[in-house]
């Protein structure tokens, strides 16, 4: 059974970098499927962040790009998010999740709050 | 960059009633690329269908998934209490780059 676990600060500062990690158990990354980044802000809908492939290529929305970093690290089946200077836009709920042409797998969601 | 449109944006039913959700593209996408999910309050979406109209594992077959070019339609033929949530659709596109609707909330009448 493959599942997915966001982890990272709940609290980033404005103009900070926002920093998230996502687990993968029950598959190995390397093993192929592009792995996905979502977030919806408090009452809104959802929004693609960016998704990278096992092979390491990146793709990000282009609203986001000039300010997303996604990496992965297959000895410890995880990949990561980075957004830079972060403003209270960007408190949202941030989902990881498995991609094909969907988004199949998904995490449970990890709450990250803009704030000084 | 394709943008995707749902109506309504809440759709007021009572149980048993028909659900009728649109998602309309700003250019063609290919059907199978249109998938739609089920979010449920303090819940991560959940895939109900894929390639415009195969449902996902585990999904009941009250709900169903039409269309092509520029319009699709998720219908639930028969609502459930638990059917009462928000619905997006998604488009993956070349690039490749995923967009969600701005969503439908089905909620009680």
């Amino acid at each position: 059974q493959v599942q997915l676990q966001e982890s990272g600060p709940g609290l980033v500062k404005p103009s900070e970098t926002l920093s998230l990690t996502c687990a993968v158990s029950g598959y190995s990354i390397s093993s192929g499927y592009y792995w996905g980044w979502i977030r919806q802000p408090p009452g809104k809908g959802l929004e693609w962040i960016g998704s990278i492939y096992h092979s390491g290529s990146t793709y990000f929305n282009p609203s986001l790009k000039s300010r997303v970093t996604m990496s992965v690290d297959t000895s410890k089946n995880h990949f990561s998010l980075k957004l830079s200077s972060v403003t209270a836009a960007d408190t949202a709920v941030y989902y990881c999740a498995r991609a094909g042409y969907t988004f199949e797998i998904w995490g449970q969601g990890t709450m990250v709050t803009v704030s000084s | 960059e394709i943008v995707l449109t749902q109506s309504p944006g809440t759709l007021s039913l009572s149980p048993g009633e028909r659900a009728t959700l649109s998602c309309r593209a700003s250019q063609s996408v290919s059907s199978s690329y249109l998938a739609w999910y089920q979010q449920k309050p303090g819940q991560a979406p959940r895939l109900l269908i894929y390639g415009a109209s195969s449902r996902a594992t585990g999904i009941p077959d009250r709900f169903s998934g039409s269309g092509s070019g520029t319009d699709f339609t998720l219908t639930i033929s028969g609502l459930e209490p638990e059917d009462f949530a928000v619905y997006y659709c998604q488009q993956y596109g070349s690039s490749p780059q995923w967009t969600f609707g701005q969503g439908t909330k089905v909620e009680i009448k």
